[in-house]
């Protein structure tokens, strides 16, 4: 079936630098892809559509200059954590639709900063 | 804005037996769609199974089904013969379908942890 691939699972970077999350859909054209965070024992919270060829939307309350994101291609975002603080550490998760009811998730990426 | 309630935070059911996992929605639109997904510790997300709300028949997935209550805005999930492989978190989420195309992020709730006694 489709597969959406996320890259790296686990990352841990200094406070003050930028990290890059990539999210790769292996198997289909994904003209939008979405980002959540999911703390600890928590539910997953939208971040940002991320739509192929223009700006992403972003929901309220979500730095756009914090939270970098690209679509460069139909296959590709990413999520880039910039100028990190510890509050930043979180489970990343990106996710890609086949059709409005087959959402597919990436295996998510796992921040730390210290 | 659309809000997802899952009222269980946590579920413990033997194995072999029926588990009910509830999930109510607020919303004003006419169409959407509904999903149960599965979190399990490597916390990949797995869907369960999925409703469009057009649809009056309820969904099944082999052991899984939903009881799709448009009217009260209820979805609950069913997991019959419960095995150990089910446990993990379950998230109710809810999807518009007026974008179209399928531009609407997920819109989740909070989860209930399902623990199978074995």
């Amino acid at each position: 079936g489709a597969v959406v691939s996320q890259h790296p699972s686990w990352v841990i970077c200094k406070s003050g630098t930028s990290v890059k999350i990539e999210c790769r859909s292996l198997d289909f054209q994904a003209t939008t892809m979405f980002w959540y965070r999911q703390f600890p024992k928590q539910s997953l919270m939208l971040m940002a559509t991320s739509n192929e060829g223009s700006k992403a939307t972003y929901e309220q309350g979500v730095e756009k200059d914090k939270f970098l994101i690209n679509h460069a291609s139909l296959t590709l975002s990413t999520l880039t954590v910039t100028s990190a603080h510890p509050e930043d550490s979180s489970f990343y998760i990106c996710s890609a639709s086949w059709t409005e009811t087959l959402i597919f998730f990436g295996q998510g990426t796992r921040l730390t900063v210290v | 804005a659309q809000t997802v309630t899952q009222s269980q935070p946590e579920m413990s059911v033997q194995e072999a037996e029926t588990v009910t996992l509830s999930c109510t929605y607020d919303t004003s639109e006419s169409d959407y769609y509904l999903f149960w997904y599965k979190q399990p510790p490597s916390r990949q997300m797995i869907l369960v199974i999925r409703q469009e709300a057009y649809k009056q028949q309820n969904a099944t997935e082999n052991r899984f089904s939903v009881n799709f209550q448009k009217a009260a805005k209820s979805f609950s999930l069913k997991i019959s013969d419960s095995q150990l492989g089910d446990a993990a978190m379950y998230f109710c989420a809810y999807r518009s379908a007026f974008s179209g195309g399928g531009a609407d992020g997920l819109t989740f709730g909070k989860g209930t942890h399902l623990i199978i006694q074995p």
